[in-house]
């Protein structure tokens, strides 16, 4: 199964904006992006999911261009606490990526 | 919202014995469940999809006669470490999709061989 693809780490300050992206080239057409947050030791939980353009929630924002090969997930004004690991699935596939290791800093 | 508990959150077994844990569905049916193992600081690695009523259908590589998936009714599936060696020793996952998209998740289970 073609697995998700998306940046293995990145560094980020509290109270920034970070942005990360995933590229999912064999999406299906019928296929929905979801993204999940997992922090050590827990199951990964629901952040946010889209079909195409832009959503939004009280955590995040997806924006899902045209093509719909990518995908990226908006963390507005990051905190300590958003460090974890964040992955995205489409749910047809539910084989995971390798997922983004996020830490922010003070 | 939907909801999975996952039961024992950890474990600590001997080797050479056996160790279920418990998936289940508590506000919605799950027909399909899924089976995850994550070694530390790895992904999610998908080791069965679990299938009421029927046999649950393994990933390549993962052994059907060590880990034993039963799903006898619409809000259980239960994943069996069978004669488990210290290599099992991971953190094991569930998973059910209560809508036609998104999945929603155990909260783990850590084994422990010794």
């Amino acid at each position: 199964l073609a697995k998700t693809t998306q940046p293995i780490s990145m560094d980020s300050y509290e109270g920034q904006e970070v942005n990360i992206t995933c590229s999912h080239n064999n999406i299906a057409t019928n296929d929905y992006i979801t993204w999940y947050q997992q922090f050590p030791s827990q199951g990964p939980r629901f952040i946010i999911q889209g079909y195409k353009t832009k959503v939004t929630n009280e955590v995040a924002s997806l924006f899902i261009p045209a093509d719909r090969k990518s995908s990226t997930l908006s963390l507005p004004r990051v905190s300590l606490s958003d460090t974890a690991v964040y992955y995205c699935l489409s749910p047809g596939k539910s084989t995971f990526g390798d997922g983004t290791t996020l830490t922010v800093k003070p | 919202g939907a909801v999975v508990s996952q039961h024992p959150s950890r474990v600590i077994c001997k080797s050479g014995t056996s160790v279920k844990i418990e998936c289940r569905s508590l506000d919605f049916q799950a027909t399909t469940m899924f089976w995850y193992r994550q070694f530390p600081k790895q992904s999610l690695m998908l080791m069965a999809t679990s299938n009421e009523g029927s046999k649950a259908t393994y990933e390549q590589g993962v052994e059907k006669d060590k880990f034993l998936i039963n799903h006898a009714s619409l809000t259980l599936s239960t994943l069996t470490v069978t004669s488990a060696h210290p290599e099992d020793s991971s953190f094991y996952i569930c998973s059910a999709r209560p809508r036609a998209y998104g999945y929603t998740f155990g909260s783990g289970t850590r084994l422990t061989v010794v």
